[in-house]
């Protein structure tokens, strides 16, 4: 149990377009997503925290008007990242909160996509 | 300012103990879990210290000293596929953020 998917898991785009990726907890309900970029050989920086049927918060640094996130359901958060451009280029990572019910590991586990690689030519 | 603290590398040989350090300094502190993460891969679960004391996971063990602000994740009877990045991370107490640690490449030699 408690396993996250993302979609998709590569994608290279032209400079100037926009990418969407999706966040899927597949057999659980998550309340909460986390956004998180990590760049080669760094640590994972949290983007931002997106609650179902409400605004995202955003870390400090993080444009909400670039990186557009919607959690529309308590299993889907999308990041979209408008006007994509090469400094965008990174590896996202999604991950979702159990509420405790999945996985069996209590309340504090984050489970984490598998990750979506974005290459902005 | 909230950060964690982990050594960047650390190399090892088959069936020998590491261990990996992490000292934090956060505005509020919920736990300390600790996260393994492949070359090209997502960060997967290891284990979850919310009181002082050691937790043992098969051949993962860790450690939380609250006092201290420090913890440390002990590898026993290593593999060549225990080779990967460690991420310690602190969960806010306010939030649910989870803030990771800078990170500790292992390298495990045959």
């Amino acid at each position: 149990g408690a396993v996250v998917s993302q979609h998709p898991s590569r994608v290279i785009c032209k400079s100037g377009t926009s990418v969407k990726i999706e966040c899927r907890s597949l057999d659980f309900q998550a309340t909460t997503m986390f956004w998180y970029r990590q760049f080669p050989k760094q640590s994972l920086m949290l983007m931002a925290t997106s609650n179902e049927g409400s605004k995202a918060t955003y870390e400090q640094g993080v444009e909400k008007d670039k990186f557009l996130i919607n959690h529309a359901s308590l299993t889907l958060s999308t990041l979209t990242v408008t006007s994509a451009h090469p400094e965008d280029s990174s590896f996202y990572i999604c991950s979702a909160k159990s509420s405790g019910l999945a996985g069996g590991l209590g309340t504090d586990t984050q489970y984490f996509g598998p990750g979506t690689r974005l290459t902005v030519l | 300012g909230q950060s964690l603290e982990q050594p960047s590398e650390v190399t090892a040989v088959e069936g020998a103990i590491v261990q990996i350090n992490c000292t934090y300094q956060t505005s509020g502190f919920y736990g300390l879990s600790w996260y393994q993460q492949h070359d090209g891969g997502a960060p997967t679960f290891l284990s979850y210290n919310a009181l002082d004391g050691l937790e043992e996971t098969g051949r993962f063990s860790s450690f939380l000293s609250r006092s201290d602000s420090y913890g440390y994740l002990l590898l026993q009877e290593l593999q060549m596929k225990d080779s990967a990045s460690y991420f310690c991370a602190v969960r806010d107490s306010g939030t649910y953020k989870y803030i990771f640690g800078t990170g500790t490449r292992l390298k495990v030699l045959a």
